[in-house]
């Protein structure tokens, strides 16, 4: 079973509305972390937000934040007032806990495009 | 500074050659990671050093050879290579091994295998 699973492979939103990227994962370790990463068509996979399982918030980063429901498994990234710039694949990955924590694992990722 | 350079951008190479990638922190972080990513694709973990040692190698042939020479600097020595090895390869540094530790990337080098 994939352990992170991004279910959109395409998103379009207009410039100056909010987004929602979907992530959902899989593990069984009480300890682990999730990061979304933006990936322009540059290359550079840029972080832009970390929830740790045992974060009582969710987390938030500017006009990032993350819609973290531990009991669903989901982690979804929510970027507000999307821009032009915004336009990037975006990955979520996991990390989990000690044995295993150097292994990320991404989704597929889901290509975000933002209309003028 | 969440830097992470590498070189060269972009790299060429016949089947036959043999050539150096190169990555470099200055963020005093003691892991480092190679991955290897196809287009439209996920990165694959390749390597990873904590402090200077290879503690992961995810099966990858042995064409590909890293080397940490120091807690900064990363390479990763190619030889021998297939087309199919064209890919983004990125390095990756995080503070440790951890689960709350987040990598930071460099901007990766674009390897074509003629």
């Amino acid at each position: 079973a994939q352990k992170i699973t991004q279910t959109q492979p395409g998103m379009f939103v207009q410039e100056k509305e909010a987004v929602t990227l979907d992530c959902t994962y899989d593990t069984s370790d009480p300890s682990y972390g999730l990061f979304w990463y933006k990936q322009p068509s540059s290359g550079e996979m840029i972080f832009l937000i970390y929830q740790g399982s045992y974060d009582q918030q969710n987390a938030t980063e500017g006009r990032y934040s993350l819609n973290f429901q531990k009991a669903r498994k989901s982690a979804n990234l929510v970027i507000s007032a999307s821009q032009l710039g915004d336009s990037a694949m975006y990955f979520c990955a996991m990390r989990e806990g000690l044995s295993n924590a150097g292994k990320s694992t991404f989704g597929d990722g889901t290509t975000l495009t933002v209309k003028p | 500074d969440t830097e992470v350079t590498q070189t060269p951008k972009h790299l060429v190479m016949g089947m036959t050659n043999k050539k150096s990638l190169k990555c470099e922190q200055h963020m005093g972080h003691r892991a480092m990671y190679w991955y290897k990513q196809k287009a439209k694709k996920p990165p694959e973990l390749m390597f990873v050093y904590s402090y200077e040692k290879l503690s992961i190698n995810e099966s990858v042939p042995s064409r590909f050879s890293p080397e940490c020479p120091n807690s900064s600097l990363l390479n990763l020595h190619l030889h021998a290579l297939q087309p199919e090895d064209s890919a983004l390869y990125l390095c990756a540094s995080s503070q440790v091994v951890s689960f709350t530790d987040t990598q930071y990337f460099g901007p990766g080098t674009r390897l074509t295998v003629l």
